[in-house]
């Protein structure tokens, strides 16, 4: 059981918005930390897709957005396409186990 | 552009001790960055290992850190995991990264990973 925890798996058709929460607590999200998130297609390293919880590293589409409240973050995926199916995971800090850490990881599959 | 490389054994006997080296290519290991190693079981997801800093200094998970050492070679570039008293739920990819200076310092490199299998 992860101290992130994200929905296992979302779906959503072509050109549709699906969102992704990734839920802490007051010793991760809640305190603070930055909340990042990366992008695993099948097989691959995983790839950096939004970091410090809202910014875009260059060359990953705008259709990708990222927030953070409270004790919770958001991935959003506007306009979904094919390519974007694969595994997400949000990852952070936490204060009470002194480490870095991640979601459980959500399935994004495109109808 | 920063390039990282895992290399190791591909299988390792139950109850002994595994060994990874990262190399690190296109930037030196002693920049103002930290470097990690991140693991993940067949199926699952990612596991925070441990960091290390091009001066020695170490953060373990707690779930691993009296089985997990890494350490770092300045000469060659890079930088190495060890876990002892290895068991079935070892197996796993094992992946290197750098932890980035910026942004909340988020992991923008990683290597292709490694898959090692704890098996005799």
């Amino acid at each position: 059981q992860s101290v992130l925890t994200q929905p296992p798996s979302v779906s959503g058709a072509p050109g549709q918005r699906v969102i992704i929460y990734c839920t802490g607590s007051r010793s991760n999200i809640g305190a603070g930390y930055d909340v990042h998130w990366y992008q695993q297609v099948l097989g691959t390293a995983p790839k950096l897709l939004i970091f410090g919880n809202t910014n875009r590293p260059s060359g990953v589409p705008d259709r990708f957005s990222g927030s953070k409240s409270g004790t919770s973050a958001s991935l959003a995926i506007t306009g979904l396409q094919a390519e974007d199916e694969a595994d997400y995971y949000c990852q952070s800090y936490d204060n009470r186990l002194s480490g870095r850490l991640f979601g459980g990881g959500t399935k994004v599959t495109v109808l | 552009q920063v390039q990282l490389q895992e290399s190791g054994p591909g299988v390792v006997e139950p109850s002994g001790t595994l060994s990874l080296t990262c190399a690190v290519s296109g930037g030196s290991i002693t920049s103002i960055n930290w470097w990690t190693w991140v693991r993940q079981p067949p199926g699952k997801g990612l596991e925070w290992i441990g960091e290390i800093y091009h001066t020695g200094s170490t953060n373990y998970n707690p779930s691993l850190r009296s089985r997990v050492t890494i350490s770092v070679d300045k000469s060659k570039n890079q930088f190495s995991l060890k876990v002892t008293s290895l068991t079935a739920a070892d197996t796993a990819i094992y992946y290197c990264a750098r932890w980035a200076d910026y942004g909340g310092n988020p992991y923008d490199y990683w290597g292709h990973g490694t898959l090692v299998t704890v098996s005799s």
